[in-house]
């Protein structure tokens, strides 16, 4: 699987949109982005995915550059309880279960 | 709708212990599959489990074992237990066609 490169940390107003990015200049034709978050001490939750076109869904928007080398993962109106670490991580569709997260982006959110 | 379930959420084991992990995958999910995460790490991959098959395995020694039973649950464990394997140990299942995981709250594993 393609490695990805993301920032150690973020921070982000209340109320404001954040934008996450993610770097995976080695990313393979058939692999997806996803983008998982883990709030503190809890399991992991998936956000969303993406192959080539745009995604948006009730959590967040994902958009992915036309090379697909960089995404951005875009929570519009970040909460508090948006404060977590963000995963980017590319996979193909064989082997989906076997996720390699690196360390992610630590978002957080300031009232 | 129950999501993964996992057992226990906390315990504390003494090195050269044994240790069984549990792990309940959503109602209809076929798929279970088994992450160790220490502190300050992301998770990383152990075991995958598809209709009682392993059907991948991460870089864990050979103490590092699991199954999957008829109703789709899964069991990991750990034999000789070392002070680096205290870590959080997650479960999650999948079930769909669109590859996405499903986690557990995960058990915590503190071996002194």
């Amino acid at each position: 699987d393609a490695k990805t490169t993301q920032p150690t940390s973020m921070d982000c107003a209340e109320g404001r949109a954040a934008n996450l990015p993610c770097n995976h200049s080695t990313i393979s034709g058939n692999e997806y982005v996803y983008w998982y978050r883990q709030i503190h001490s809890q399991g992991p939750q998936y956000i969303i995915h993406g192959l080539k076109n745009n995604e948006t869904n009730e959590m967040a928007s994902l958009i992915i550059t036309e090379d697909r080398k960089s995404s951005t993962l875009i929570l519009p109106h970040a909460t508090l309880r948006d404060t977590a670490v963000y995963y980017c991580i590319v996979s193909s569709g064989g082997s989906n279960y076997k996720l390699t997260f690196g360390k992610g982006t630590l978002l957080t959110v300031n009232p | 709708d129950a999501g993964v379930t996992q057992s226990p959420t906390h315990l504390i084991k003494t090195r050269g212990q044994h240790v069984t992990l549990r792990c309940s995958p959503i109602s209809g999910h076929k798929s279970v599959s088994w992450y160790q995460q220490v502190l300050g790490q992301g998770p990383q991959f152990i075991f995958q489990y598809y209709e009682k098959e392993e059907r991948g395995r991460g870089n864990f020694p050979d103490r590092f074992s699991a199954r999957q039973f008829p109703n789709y649950s899964s069991e990991l464990n750990v034999n000789a237990l070392l002070l680096g394997d205290s870590a959080l140990y997650l479960c999650a299942s999948s079930g769909g066609l669109t590859g996405e995981l499903f986690f557990g709250e995960g058990s915590r594993l503190t071996v002194l």
